[in-house]
C-alpha cells in the first residue's frame, strides 16, 4: 500500500481557510486519494476523494498535484467544528482495496 | 438515509470475559468492514465481508477475535478471551460494493474497556 505522510499537528484561525498537505510520493497511477475527519468520539467522516482531477464538495476542495505525488485539503471557511484528526488514505484499485488509515493530522481551530 | 448502527455504545469487561458487538450497516451495502482503533492511534482494519464472504482477515488475532455475516446483512464481532490490550474502540463501516472509487461510512463505534 502507498504511504502518506502528514504534518502531526496543524493551527488554523477561525473563518480562515485550512490548507491540510499530504505526501504521497509512492503513489501509483490508479490509486485514490481520500480524505476522512474524526471528531473526538465519533467515527470517521467521509469528506472527499479524487484520483487525477481537482475535487470539490460542500465540504471541502481536493487539490491534487500533476505528478499525483503530494495533495491538499482545503477547507475554505474554517469554523470551530471543524477541529479534528484528519486522515489523508491512498486506496489501491485491486485486491481488497482496503482503506488503510495512518496517523493523520490533528487540526485546531482556534477562535 | 439512516447510519451504519453499532452496538452497544460503551462496555467494560474484565480480562479473560468475553464480549460482542453488534453492526447494522446501510441497506443495500454489500461491503461491510471491522475496524480496531487504540487511543491516540488510527483505525486499523480487522476484517473485511463482501456479502458474507470474509475479504481480508490478515489482521484479525484468530486465536481470540471472531466475525461473522450469516445472511450478508448485519454483523458481529467477538472477543474470547479479551485481554487488556483489546481496550480500544471497534469502528464499523460499510461500502456499496466495496470498490476503490465508493467512499465507506463509519458507525459511531463501540468503546470497549477491559479491566
Amino acid at each position: 500500500d502507498a504511504k502518506t505522510t502528514q504534518p502531526t499537528s496543524m493551527d488554523c484561525a477561525e473563518g480562515r481557510a485550512a490548507n491540510l498537505p499530504c505526501n504521497h510520493s509512492t503513489i501509483s497511477g490508479n490509486e485514490y486519494v481520500y480524505w476522512y475527519r474524526q471528531i473526538h468520539s465519533q467515527g470517521p467522516q467521509y469528506i472527499i476523494h479524487g484520483l487525477k482531477n481537482n475535487e470539490t464538495n460542500e465540504m471541502a476542495s481536493l487539490i491534487i498535484t500533476e505528478d499525483r505525488k503530494s495533495s491538499t485539503l482545503i477547507l475554505p471557511h474554517a469554523t470551530l467544528r471543524d477541529t479534528a484528526v484528519y486522515y489523508c488514505i491512498v486506496r489501491p484499485p485491486e485486491g481488497a482495496q482496503k482503506l488503510v488509515f495512518g496517523q493523520g493530522t490533528r487540526l485546531t481551530i482556534n477562535p | 438515509e439512516a447510519g451504519v448502527a453499532q452496538s452497544p455504545r460503551y462496555k467494560i469487561i474484565e480480562k479473560r470475559q468475553s464480549v460482542a458487538f453488534w453492526c447494522n450497516p446501510i441497506s443495500g451495502h454489500a461491503t461491510l468492514y471491522w475496524y480496531q482503533q487504540i487511543l491516540g492511534q488510527g483505525p486499523k482494519l480487522l476484517i473485511q465481508f463482501q456479502n458474507n464472504g470474509v475479504v481480508d482477515d490478515s489482521q484479525l488475532p484468530k486465536d481470540r477475535f471472531s466475525a461473522e455475516r450469516l445472511k450478508g446483512v448485519d454483523s458481529t464481532l467477538k472477543i474470547q478471551p479479551a485481554k487488556l490490550e483489546d481496550s480500544a474502540v471497534y469502528l464499523c463501516a460499510s461500502s456499496l460494493t466495496g470498490k476503490a472509487n465508493e467512499k465507506l461510512l463509519f458507525g459511531s463505534g463501540t468503546q470497549l474497556s477491559v479491566l
